[in-house]
């Protein structure tokens, strides 16, 4: 069993829906989690950030990070065109310096 | 776009040889890391410098090996290669002390090897 899992789609959807992404895990000490973005040929670009449980809102994205499920989710609201590339969720633990535990990625395509 | 740069951009060697990946650190970062990114999956991690050390490693062999100079720039050395070592090679930078592992990505280094 891999440590963090995600549904690798494709998922697409159509111009300013709202897309719901989402990862689990097995590694009850991670304490960092992160979204990042993958455009095609490109490197991975962050996209949010966490620290332990909670919520962060950062214009049209929200992540959420439900600890006591091991369970984070990345929603997308009024999706575009220009949304669609790979989401990959990572975590790390404290101290774990810049040892990242990707999932595979989710490939979006958002549809005009 | 991030300040971390990469060359060459693809690389095509054959089994057996040595190849030797490079990488310029964004300005101010002082760790380097470096990952395997397999068609369709996530990167995985292979190792990180601080202070021309490494001070992490993933489950890579060691003739997955490398650098960090003074000036931060670093590269990634791969032995005797083997066909599943076609992959995007990734290098990230970020700030030590900066423990929420943040990274900074370059845009990779595409290597086939045949």
């Amino acid at each position: 069993q891999k440590e963090v899992e995600q549904d690798p789609g494709p998922l697409s959807v159509p111009e300013g829906a709202i897309v719901s992404l989402n990862c689990t895990y097995s590694n009850s000490a991670f304490q960092y989690f992160m979204w990042y973005r993958q455009y095609s040929r490109k490197g991975p670009e962050l996209l949010m950030y966490t620290y332990s449980s909670g919520n962060k809102e950062d214009g049209r994205f929200t992540a959420q990070v439900d600890k006591s499920s091991k369970y984070i989710s990345l929603f997308i609201r009024d999706s575009q065109p220009s949304d669609s590339a790979t989401y990959l969720c990572a975590m790390a633990l404290t101290g774990g310096g810049n040892k990242l535990t990707f999932g595979t990625g989710t490939q979006l395509k958002v549809e005009l | 776009e991030t300040g971390v740069t990469q060359s060459p951009t693809h690389l095509i060697k054959t089994r057996g040889q040595q190849v030797t990946l490079r990488c310029s650190s964004q300005s101010g970062h002082n760790t380097v890391s470096w990952y395997q990114q397999a068609l369709g999956q996530g990167p995985q991690f292979i190792f990180q410098y601080y202070r021309e050390e490494e001070n992490g490693r993933g489950n890579f062999p060691p003739r997955f090996s490398g650098l960090q100079f003074p000036n931060y720039s670093s590269e990634l050395n791969v032995n005797a290669l083997e066909l599943d070592d076609s992959a995007l090679y990734l290098c990230a930078s970020s700030l030590v002390g900066d423990p929420s592992g943040k990274l900074f990505f370059g845009s990779g280094t595409q290597l086939s090897v045949l």
